[in-house]
């Protein structure tokens, strides 16, 4: 199992420009979500979703969007890079079965820049 | 809203114990997490309660009492490695929320 996955590592955007980090999960977890995290800081959830087809807004879900057509992906849209999305994004999955620990599963983050 | 409040630093002795404490504020409680986090990494999960108690995990502990709206991670016999964030975070319902973070420094 390739666990969480996301792409690009790093990326650094001019002002106005867009674009989607992807990511992938392999472990058959209906439950995914987006994070961004500042420097020194907590992680603000931006965007989760329950399952395909469903998705919904978190703390900081201004200038975002994602969508979730299938159970492995979850891809987020930056539409109009500003200064402020500067940030690690990171993406967590999670299964929600019986007895389970609801442990999220991180991927390894994309360090965006936008300047 | 939600809130969850972590002192933002602790310092230990390395083989000693130190206790992180996390308190919150939610409109609907399901549980409390715990997340460790080194330096350029991604979050790790170390333990889940549900239940008010102590949940025991190797070196690691958490305590949760949902009527004071707190609980604490527990490190034990404190390594080198142990160095990190750990964040408490909230799940509410479907959503899981996380605090601000402390930082654990070890001294040798």
């Amino acid at each position: 199992n390739a666990g969480v996955t996301q792409t690009p590592k790093f990326r650094i955007l001019k002002i106005g420009q867009s674009m989607t980090l992807q990511c992938a999960q392999d472990m058959n977890h209906n439950y995914m979500y987006w994070y961004r995290q500042d420097p020194g800081m907590g992680l603000k959830l931006i965007y989760y979703s329950v399952g395909a087809g469903i998705t919904d807004k978190g703390e900081v879900p201004n200038g975002y969007n994602v969508s979730r057509s299938t159970t492995e992906d979850f891809p987020l849209r930056l539409e109009l890079a500003a200064p402020s999305q500067t940030s690690v994004y990171f993406c967590a999955s999670s299964s929600r079965l019986a007895g389970e620990a609801y442990e999220q599963y991180f991927g390894p983050g994309t360090r965006l820049t936008v300047t | 809203g939600q809130s969850l409040e972590q002192p933002s630093e602790v310092t230990a002795v390395e083989g000693a114990i130190v206790q992180i404490n996390c308190t919150y504020q939610t409109s609907g409680f399901y549980g409390l997490s715990w997340y460790q986090q080194h330096d350029g990494g991604a979050p790790t999960f170390l333990s889940y309660n549900a239940l008010d108690g102590l949940e025991e995990t190797g070196r690691f502990s958490s305590f949760l009492s949902r009527s004071d709206s707190y609980g604490y991670l527990l490190l034990q016999e404190l390594q080198m490695k142990d160095s990190a964030s750990y964040f408490c975070a909230v799940r509410e319902e479907d959503k899981i929320i996380f605090g601000k973070g402390t930082r654990l420094h070890i001294l040798p």
